[in-house]
Parts: C-alpha cells; structure tokens; sequence
C-alpha cells in the first residue's frame, strides 16, 4: 500500500513565523503535489515536483516555497505565515509520467494567530 | 479550464441501501480521466475508484462503481450496500488540463448514513 505521511496532523503558529510542512511518501513515487483545502473553495494546488530539485508552481503558489533535496520528501515552507494561511494542507505522490492517480497524506491542519 | 460539478451538497442514506453521488464534468482534453475520492472527519483524502475516458467497461472496485456515460459527461459514484463508516465527504476529481499534473476537484457531496 501507499504510505503519505506528514509531520503533523494539528499545527499552531504565529504571525510571522516561518513554517515548514514536512511530507514523505515510502513508495519510490516520482511526483509529489501539496494542495490546500478551504470551505467554499475546495481543494488547490499549490506546488508541486516532478524531481528531486524539480518544482512548479501550481493554482495558488504566492506566500509558499517548496523543497525536494530527496526522492521521498517534499516539504512546504511558509516565509513567513499570515493569517490567511490559517487551512488544510494535503500532500499528495504518485507515479512518475503524467496523470498517474495521486495518493494523499493524512493532512495538516494549520492555524495562524 | 476544467470544471467538476456536485450538485448534491449533502446526503442521507439508510444503512444498506445503495447510493449514487453525482458528478458532471467539463473538460478541454480529449483523453482524461475522473476520480473518487472519500474524505472522512479525520482529514485524509482516500483514493477509491478511477475511469479513464477511453475505458471500455464502467470502473467497478469492491463496492464501488462508476457509472461513466461519456455522451453526458458524467460520471457518477454508486456505492452498493451502504455502511455506517461510509459517512464521509466524496469528492470527484479530473485532471486540471493543459497537460498538467494537478487535480481539479468539485465542492464534494457530504454522505451521511443512517443506522
């Protein structure tokens, strides 16, 4: 089975403070995706890595950066977190090549005070 | 852009009968593909059940199954047998187009089945 995990399921930070997300996937998978999920709004994409090293950025990439130094790993760093940014994060991996079926993690539930 | 379309924001079922969430689809790309997938309170999104456009039978995975109809551009999730832990939130889902990689999801359909 596929295993996406994340480094937290709940996450209280402050105005200001850089965050990082932490993801990993046990599945030799090629790709990775972070989305956000918000009432009303759904679900959206906001990087994602084809690579290590790879990335590009999605629907709503503004206020985010994302690293890959290893194959299993994509982490999503906030600079420096604001109040909207108070949301779900999921991440996601899937095969390599195009439009393989994505496997998420159990999500992170930030809020920003 | 892709558009996925849920029309029922939430429904009731009774323990053991089946169910069918809707889903309608608007889409650029000749060849895509539709998914499922079911979100408990817990949080975490868990892939069911996938058609692909050129798939030739309807996507049948234990309990669940797709009724694709190409023509109409839907592609709706039939849940046979319903089950209390089938309360969730069920998304549909296609690929987001232009060759890229990420998902576009519709608003969900909030399931809640009755004992």
């Amino acid at each position: 089975d596929v295993k996406v995990t994340q480094s937290s399921r709940y996450l209280v930070k402050r105005t200001g403070e850089k965050v990082f997300l932490e993801c990993v996937q046990d599945m030799d998978h090629e790709n990775m995706f972070w989305y956000r999920q918000d009432p009303g709004l759904g679900l959206r994409l906001i990087y994602f890595s084809y690579d290590v090293k790879m990335k590009e950025k999605g629907d709503i990439p503004e206020g985010y950066s994302v690293s890959r130094e290893k194959k299993e790993r994509f982490s999503l760093i906030l600079e420096s977190a604001s109040t909207n940014q108070t949301s779900m994060y999921l991440c996601a991996s899937s095969l390599g090549g195009r439009r393989e079926t994505q496997y998420f993690g159990p999500g992170t539930r930030l809020l920003v005070l | 852009a892709q558009k996925i379309t849920q029309t029922q924001p939430g429904m009731f079922v009774q323990e053991k009968e089946a169910v069918t969430l809707d889903c309608t689809y608007d889409t650029s790309d000749q060849s895509y593909g539709l998914f499922w997938y079911k979100q408990p309170s817990s949080g975490e999104m868990i892939f069911l059940i996938y058609q692909g456009s050129y798939d030739e039978q309807n996507a049948t995975e234990g309990r669940y199954s797709l009724n694709f109809q190409k023509a109409r551009k839907s592609a709706n999730l039939v849940i046979s047998a319903s089950q209390l832990g089938d309360s969730a939130m069920y998304f549909c889902a296609t690929y987001s187009g232009g060759g890229a990689d990420g998902l576009t999801f519709g608003k969900g359909t909030h399931l809640i089945i009755q004992p």
